[in-house]
Parts: structure tokens; sequence; C-alpha cells
């Protein structure tokens, strides 16, 4: 089972540039989450798909936006990249909500806006 | 107050310690608890979810404090593998909103 799998694992973009992070799983989970992650923060949740058809804000959503393009797929948009925007970035699924039954996460996309 | 705090380390011990992280949460209501592993440069990994009664699995202890609102974990017989960065999760909802502390380094050394 490959699990959660992400990509680009790098990407290198220079501001006012776009790009879409990939992420598929292949657990049949239901709901798929994307974090980032920055030194001393923590995992910020930028979205999340409870279930295929819908998405939510998380904490951390401006300059983002997602699709959830089917069960397997959900993907995360920076339309006009921005130094801030450099982190690390992991895509996440989980069976249910992830209260009961936690998270798998892909390996990380690493991200730096210049 | 952050939502979900811990103690960045880094904890430094030597092979065979017995040793204890603490994650502190500021909402009594929350209602999941979780532990993950991150290693250097990698994804964070489940290790065990946290319940009322505490838990174990093998070296590794969990245990909430619901009063004092924080979660434990404990390693015994530490090993050098167990090396590596451990994230308190807390769901205060039971909804889609888990919230991450920023992690505890730990290092054990031979």
């Amino acid at each position: 089972n490959a699990g959660v799998t992400q990509t680009p694992k790098f990407q290198v973009l220079k501001t006012g540039q776009s790009m879409t992070l990939q992420c598929a799983q292949d657990m049949n989970h239901n709901s798929m989450y994307w974090y980032r992650q920055d030194p001393g923060m923590g995992l910020r949740l930028i979205y999340y798909s409870a279930s295929e058809g819908t998405t939510d804000k998380g904490e951390v959503p401006n300059g983002y936006n997602v699709s959830r393009l089917n069960k397997r797929e959900f993907s995360l948009r920076l339309e006009s990249a921005a130094p801030s925007q450099t982190s690390v970035y992991f895509c996440a699924s989980s069976e249910g909500a992830g209260s009961t039954y936690g998270y798998t996460f892909g390996s990380g996309t690493r991200l730096t806006v210049v | 107050r952050k939502e979900v705090e811990q103690d960045p380390g880094p904890f430094n011990v030597p092979e065979g310690a017995t040793v204890a992280f603490n994650c502190t949460y500021s909402n009594s209501a929350s209602q999941s608890f979780f532990w993950y592993r991150q290693d250097c440069r990698k994804e964070p990994k489940l290790l065990m979810s946290v319940y009322s009664s505490g838990n174990e699995d093998g070296r590794f202890t969990a245990q909430l404090n619901r009063a004092s609102q924080y979660i434990s974990l404990l390693i015994r017989d530490s090993k050098l593998s167990d090396s590596a960065t451990y994230l308190c999760a807390v769901n205060p909802t039971g909804g889609f909103k888990t919230i991450f502390g920023a992690g505890t380094r730990l290092f054990v050394k031979a």
C-alpha cells in the first residue's frame, strides 16, 4: 500500500507564480487534509475535506485553494505565491473525523518561495 | 495561550533511560488525543491514541489527565531509534480540526 502520496517533493517558486500540490490516498479514506509545518509552530490546518464533494477552511486558508477531485485526490493550489508561504506542506487522510482515527500523512512537499 | 503546548526540549537521555513528555491543552471540552512521532525531514506518524483510562504499547505509555488538562507520553528503556520529535495532537470538538503541538525533540545517546 502506498498510503498517501504527495507530489512534488520539492519546489522552488518565484513570488507571484502559481502551482498545485497533488495528493492521493489509496486507503479508501473519506477525509483529507492539508497542513503546513513551520519551525516552532507545529502543524497548522489549511483546508480539509470531510468527504468527497466538500471542502472547508482550516486555521490558515488565506492564499490557498483546494479541490477534492474524487475520493482519492485532494489538491492544494497557490494562486500567487508569497515568501510567507515557504513551508513544508503535508497532506493527510483519515477514515472519518480525525477525532476518532488519527491521520496518515504523506511524505511532504518542501516549498520555497523566493 | 496556545491551544496545545509542548516543551520543545531537547531531551537528551542515555540508552535505557525512562523519559516522559507532557502536552497541555486549553480547551477543557477536548475529546480526542494522540501522540505522533516525526523523524527529521519526514512526515508525522501516528504513535498512539490516548484514552481516558490510559494505554500502553510496549515501551510506550500514554495517559490523560483531564483535571489538569494535559496528556503525557512515557518511554521506558529508551533506544537510539527513539530519537525523534514527538508531537501531541488534540481534537477539541470531535470534528475535523485536530490541533498539533509544535513537538518535543528527544535525543537518545549511547
